[in-house]
């Protein structure tokens, strides 16, 4: 069974650091691997998108990798701002169609 | 309004009665899907949806309906409510899943609480 876990369960950073997060799952055959963002009491806002034959996705200060031989990827944010404090979600999807979910990383950005 | 929407935000019932959450999206995507978010255990997904009349279970059905009569609506309904269901509630979609994996978009969630 799939299980993707995402390390550490929070973070606090001051403004202006890089950042990476980290998110790793059990099986490798994945056919893409996604990031989100939740903020409190919201939804979930689709970061990144990365097929299984990709390597890395950027959209602004956003980086992620993906290595599905180790079974790991990284979401690199640059320059940090106090408006990206949120929970990060990744989530991967695999046979079938739902994706499946670690339990988040939540980022503190101190002005 | 255009992407992805559900009603209501917020629900109060009590156990034993009958709840029906609405999610409508624009983008006629062929695929939806129902999460439930919990403290403790992230997101799990409950039905999706891979076209109109065309439903099937996730993780963690039971207890749940779904109905899928037109593309851009995909109710949930939780026949008779208990306090194990509360939770917060994310319907999404997707154009294409499985094999070509594309994006899964999500609806901003409600929020319910049995009593």
């Amino acid at each position: 069974k799939q299980e993707v876990t995402q390390i550490p369960a929070a973070l606090s950073v001051p403004e202006g650091e890089n950042l990476v997060l980290n998110c790793s799952f059990t099986d490798s055959a994945i056919y893409n691997l996604q990031w989100f963002r939740q903020d409190p009491g919201k939804g979930l806002t689709s970061l990144l998108l990365i097929q299984s034959s990709q390597r890395e996705q950027t959209s602004g200060r956003l980086n992620a990798s993906l290595d599905k031989s180790s079974g790991r990827s990284t979401l690199y944010i640059a320059a940090s701002q106090p408006g990206d404090s949120a929970t990060y979600l990744c989530a991967v999807i695999q046979a079938g169609t739902a994706l499946i979910f670690g339990k988040g990383t939540t980022l503190s950005v101190s002005s | 309004d255009a992407g992805i929407t559900q009603s209501p935000r917020y629900k109060i019932t009590e156990t034993g009665r009958q709840v029906t959450l609405m999610c409508h999206q624009t983008w006629s995507h062929s695929y939806m899907f129902w999460y439930r978010q919990d403290l403790g255990h992230g997101l799990r997904l409950i039905y999706y949806s891979a076209a109109a009349d065309i439903t099937d279970k996730g993780e963690v059905p039971d207890g749940y309906v779904v109905s899928r009569s037109k593309t851009e609506n995909f109710p949930l309904t939780l026949e008779s409510a208990t306090r194990s269901q509360t939770s917060v509630y994310f319907c999404a979609s997707s154009e294409i899943s499985g094999g070509a994996g594309n994006e899964q978009f999500f609806g901003p969630g409600t929020r319910l609480t049995v009593l």
